[in-house]
C-alpha cells in the first residue's frame, strides 16, 4: 500500500526558505503513470495546489507561486521535495504531499500533512 | 478567490439526498475531468470521486458525481452523520499556464 510522509521544520522565519520532503513508501516514485505533488491549506481555509513533479524532473507550478517555488525529486531515495522562498505569514499552512494521476487533478493517496508556521 | 466556484455550505438531515455544485469554465471543467475530495475534520483530504463519476474502491455508492458543460455536481444520498465534512472539487486547467485548480470547498452539515 502506497504511503506518503511529509517531513521538515514546523517553524520558519519570515523572508527565509521553507523546505519540506515527502518520502514515498510501498511503491516507486519512478512510475510512468504519476506525478508527485504538493498542496497546502492555510488554517481554516481551502486547498491550494502548489506544484507537481515527474520522476524525470519535469515540473508544473501554480502560476501564483511559480516565482518562489522549486520542486525536486530524488529517485534514489524515493523522495521529492519542496522549497518555497521569501516566506511570509500568508504561507502558514498545512502542507500535504500526494500522488497525482497524469494528466488529471486526481490526487491519491495523500500524506497526513505537516503544519508549517511562518513567524519570527 | 478560487477558480472553481462551490457554495460555502450545505446541509441535510439523515437519510436525505444533498448535492454540491462546482462551477468552472471552458479551460478547466469544460475540457477536463472533475475530481472530488472529502476532508473529515482534522484529517487529510481523501479522493472521493475521480474522472467525473468514478468511485475509488471503498467509497460507498451513496456518493456519485456528474458533469455537464462547465459545471459538475457531487450527490450524496442516504445522508449519514459521518458524511459531515468539507468537500472540494478539482480539475486541470488548460489555460496559458497549465495547472490544477480547486474549488473553495463546501462544508456539509448533517442536522
Amino acid at each position: 500500500q502506497l504511503q506518503l510522509q511529509e517531513s521538515g521544520p514546523g517553524l520558519v522565519k519570515p523572508s527565509e526558505t521553507l523546505s519540506l520532503t515527502c518520502t514515498v513508501s510501498g511503491g516507486s516514485i519512478s512510475s510512468s503513470s504519476y506525478y508527485w505533488g504538493w498542496i497546502r491549506q492555510p488554517p481554516g481555509k481551502g486547498l491550494e495546489w502548489i506544484g507537481s513533479i515527474y520522476y524525470s524532473g519535469s515540473t508544473y507550478y501554480n502560476p501564483s507561486l511559480k516565482s518562489r517555488v522549486t520542486i525536486s525529486v530524488d529517485t534514489s531515495k524515493n523522495q521529492f521535495s519542496l522549497k518555497l522562498s521569501s516566506v511570509t505569514a500568508a504561507d502558514t499552512a498545512v502542507y500535504y504531499c500526494a500522488r497525482r494521476v497524469v494528466p488529471a487533478a486526481r490526487f491519491d493517496p495523500w500524506g497526513q500533512g505537516t503544519l508549517v508556521t511562518v513567524s519570527s | 478567490q478560487s477558480v472553481l466556484t462551490q457554495p460555502p455550505s450545505a446541509s441535510g438531515t439523515p437519510g436525505q439526498r444533498v448535492t454540491i455544485s462546482c462551477s468552472g469554465s471552458s479551460s478547466n471543467i469544460g475540457s477536463n475531468t472533475v475530481n472530488w475530495y472529502q476532508q473529515l475534520p482534522g484529517t487529510a483530504p481523501k479522493l472521493l470521486i475521480y474522472s467525473n463519476n468514478q468511485r475509488p474502491s471503498g467509497v460507498p455508492d451513496r456518493f456519485s458525481g456528474s458533469k455537464s458543460g462547465t459545471s459538475a455536481s457531487l450527490a450524496i444520498s442516504g445522508l449519514q452523520s459521518e458524511d459531515e465534512a468539507d468537500y472540494y472539487c478539482a480539475a486541470w486547467d488548460d489555460s496559458l499556464n497549465a495547472h490544477v485548480v480547486f474549488g473553495g470547498g463546501t462544508k456539509l452539515t448533517v442536522l
